[in-house]
């Protein structure tokens, strides 16, 4: 009964470096967001993902790339970290946006430094 | 601009009183509004409302939604401890965009 899954949890990366974080689901959702949350912000979407193969960008997308190769994987991408993407990342997943499932399934959550 | 706002910013009650947070949205094509409670990790599902004027309760939480005036209520009655979070308001609009407030952060004091 995972839900949806992020990894890393954590971690430190200086800056111009590379990374990916992964969210996995295993709900059969259709669709994937990923957001950051950072001090008085809120939560803001990054990109989000309508289906496999599809993907969106969404209210803050400059320095992150997406993938959704597969239904239940949905891959968020810094090519070249900057301090200022030093957040909290989380994916989230919905079987459909609206609706009677339309609530937003979150993963626990991945904190990123960048130094 | 779409936007979310949740007032007060934080809360300190003590145990046994009764709260009300608020969540004003201006939001084209608004769908739902949805309650979500967070602590240290995961935001946790409270409540999605998309009719006006009708109640949703859980145990001591109850909300309500008013679409003419563009606001919702999260209540709790009888804080414990445990209610200690930071609750967020989210507005769902077509064009699968969700939007956040910022949050409202409780404490609750024993």
């Amino acid at each position: 009964n995972a839900g949806v899954t992020q990894t890393p949890k954590f971690r430190v990366l200086k800056t111009g470096q590379s990374m990916t974080l992964l969210c996995a689901q295993d709900m059969n959702h259709e669709y994937m967001y990923w957001y950051r949350q950072d001090p008085g912000m809120g939560l803001r979407l990054i990109h989000y993902s309508v289906g496999e193969g599809t993907t969106a960008k969404g209210e803050v997308p400059d320095g992150y790339n997406v993938s959704r190769l597969k239904k239940q994987n949905f891959l968020l991408g810094l090519e070249s970290a900057a301090p200022s993407q030093t957040s909290v990342y989380f994916c989230a997943s919905n079987l459909r946006p609206q609706g009677r499932s339309g609530e937003l399934f979150f993963g626990e959550g991945s904190r990123l430094t960048v130094l | 601009e779409d936007k979310v706002v949740q007032s007060p910013l934080s809360l300190v009650v003590h145990e046994g009183d009764t709260v009300t947070l608020n969540c004003s949205y201006e939001v084209t094509n608004f769908r739902s509004l949805l309650w979500y409670k967070q602590e240290k990790k995961a935001p946790t599902f409270l409540f999605m409302l998309t009719s006006s004027g009708i109640e949703k309760k859980s145990g001591r939480l109850s909300s309500i939604l008013d679409k003419k005036e563009l606001f919702s209520i999260l209540n709790i009655t009888a804080t414990q401890t445990g209610d200690s979070a930071v609750y967020l308001c989210a507005v769902g609009a077509t064009g699968n965009q969700f939007y956040f407030g910022t949050g409202t952060s409780l404490t609750v004091i024993p």
